[in-house]
């Protein structure tokens, strides 16, 4: 099966860190670009960052710039994300998302997500 | 950094209707437009790319057209299943950018 399962979300204090990770199975994860993309509550969807499929290139939003780092692990078929000095506004569901394959960056697979919540 | 902004941002509709839901973003991004429908607690699912091509799957009543700035998502014949928050999505250039969604609720 197709599928991608996000884990490490949770609750954490304004200025704290958290690492979510992505599992992918059923596909050849090393051949896709991969992406972050959260939901606040109620709110609409925040593109966060991608990574190319060798790791070479990372892009990110704004809003998170010198804040998230993301990674993936090829041999592990692993999409990571590392949040550092999480603000209230962090507070979202993150899903893991794969591109369509052929380099253009929307989304053909998606994850369940994974809530972060930031509060003290 | 390109601003997608639809409209309208939600409204009211019967099974049957037709409904059309708009996309417009601040500068030309050509074709790379997306569309998604996402239901409550669930992942958004691809519906449309590239503007007007239907992803595999989802059913003729979906269409998109447009290019550059101006893009329109319709629902020919809308079914119960379609009450949704609809998104549209540039890829033309980074950082990537949603629309606010246009959420489609039972008249």
């Amino acid at each position: 099966e197709v599928k991608l399962v996000e884990s490490g979300g949770g609750l954490v204090q304004p200025g704290g860190s958290l690492r979510l990770s992505c599992a992918a199975a059923g596909f050849s994860f090393s051949s896709y670009w991969m992406s972050w993309v959260r939901q606040a509550p109620g709110k609409g969807l925040e593109w966060v960052a991608n990574i190319m499929q060798d790791g070479r290139e990372k892009y990110y939003g704004d809003s998170v710039k010198g804040r998230f780092t993301i990674s993936r692990d090829n041999a592990r078929n692993s999409l990571y994300l590392q949040m550092n000095s999480l603000r209230a506004d962090d507070t979202a569901v993150y899903y893991c998302a794969r591109d369509s394959g052929g380099d253009l960056e929307y989304f053909h697979l998606w994850g369940q997500g994974t809530l972060v919540t930031v509060s003290p | 950094a390109i601003r997608m902004t639809q409209s309208p941002s939600s409204f009211s509709a019967s099974t049957g209707d037709r409904v059309t839901i708009t996309c417009r973003a601040s500068q030309g991004v050509r074709t790379n437009l997306a569309w998604y429908q996402q239901k409550p607690g669930k992942a958004p699912k691809l519906l449309i790319y590239g503007a007007s091509t239907l992803q595999s799957g989802v059913p003729s009543r979906f269409s998109g057209s447009g290019s550059g700035t101006d893009f329109t998502l319709t629902i020919s014949y809308l079914q119960s299943e379609d009450f949704a928050t609809y998104y549209c999505q540039q890829y033309y250039i980074y950082p990537l950018a949603f629309g606010g969604g246009t959420k489609v609720e039972i008249k």
